[in-house]
């Protein structure tokens, strides 16, 4: 059974730029949750889409955006970049939303995001 | 506000010891805790969950407790191996505003001496 699967693994951005990441859940998975895990601020929260629909979103600005397809795919989307958005974007699925019954949320290995 | 923290960043143990890591939450309206194991170069990984009914729950080599009265978990790792070396991270769900979303703590590294 393939894991989560995040792409691109590494990018490199300057200011200003945009950058979308893809995350592939686990087969038969319909929640998807995207973190961002910084050195300093640890893993933070961005957003949980469900049956294509968000249901939490974080404490971030308007510039990050995601969205999840009918087969449950999600992508995250940051714009106008800036250098403080440099960090380690990771993807978690689970079979039920994450509010429900279980936290066993499996991670994918990560987008590494540099903005330079 | 919210926070889930770990006592220590840095926890060194000798090989076949027994490890401890600790972790304070604050939300006492918390109901559900995870530990989360994150390797180099990895995303993190589930480890074992607890609920708040529960003062303790067993996996296969981990242990975790929970004190509500002090708002304190913690895992208990025994006959620590060098491949538990990774950054040990707790996690918390629930509270009213909190549901959907796991917070996670600041993580501790393990570092298993040979």
């Amino acid at each position: 059974k393939a894991g989560v699967t995040q792409t691109p693994r590494y990018l490199i951005k300057t200011r200003g730029q945009q950058v979308t990441l893809s995350c592939s859940p686990i087969s038969g998975h319909r929640s998807v949750s995207w973190y961002q895990q910084t050195p300093g601020q640890g893993l933070q929260f961005l957003f949980e889409y469900f049956s294509e629909t968000q249901r939490n979103k974080g404490n971030f600005p308007g510039r990050f955006s995601g969205r999840q397809f009918s087969n449950s795919r999600s992508e995250m989307n940051v714009s106008t970049l800036e250098l403080g958005d440099s960090a380690l974007y990771l993807c978690a699925s689970s079979r039920n939303p994450s509010g429900e019954n279980t936290g066993e949320l499996f991670f994918g290995e990560g987008s590494r995001l540099t903005v330079l | 506000g919210e926070s889930v923290g770990l006592h220590l960043p840095t926890l060194s143990v000798q090989e076949g010891d027994n490890s401890i890591i600790n972790c304070a939450y604050s939300n006492s309206a918390s109901d559900y805790f995870i530990w989360y194991k994150q390797e180099s170069g990895k995303g993190p990984q589930f480890i074992i969950d607890i609920r708040s009914n529960m003062d303790k729950r067993q996996g296969q080599r981990v242990t975790v407790l929970l004190n509500k009265t002090v708002k304190h978990l913690s895992l208990q790792i025994a006959a620590t191996q060098p491949g538990d070396s990774a950054v040990y991270f707790c996690a918390e769900k629930g509270g009213s505003s909190n549901t959907g979303k796991l917070i996670f703590g600041q993580g501790t590294t393990l570092q298993v001496k040979p």
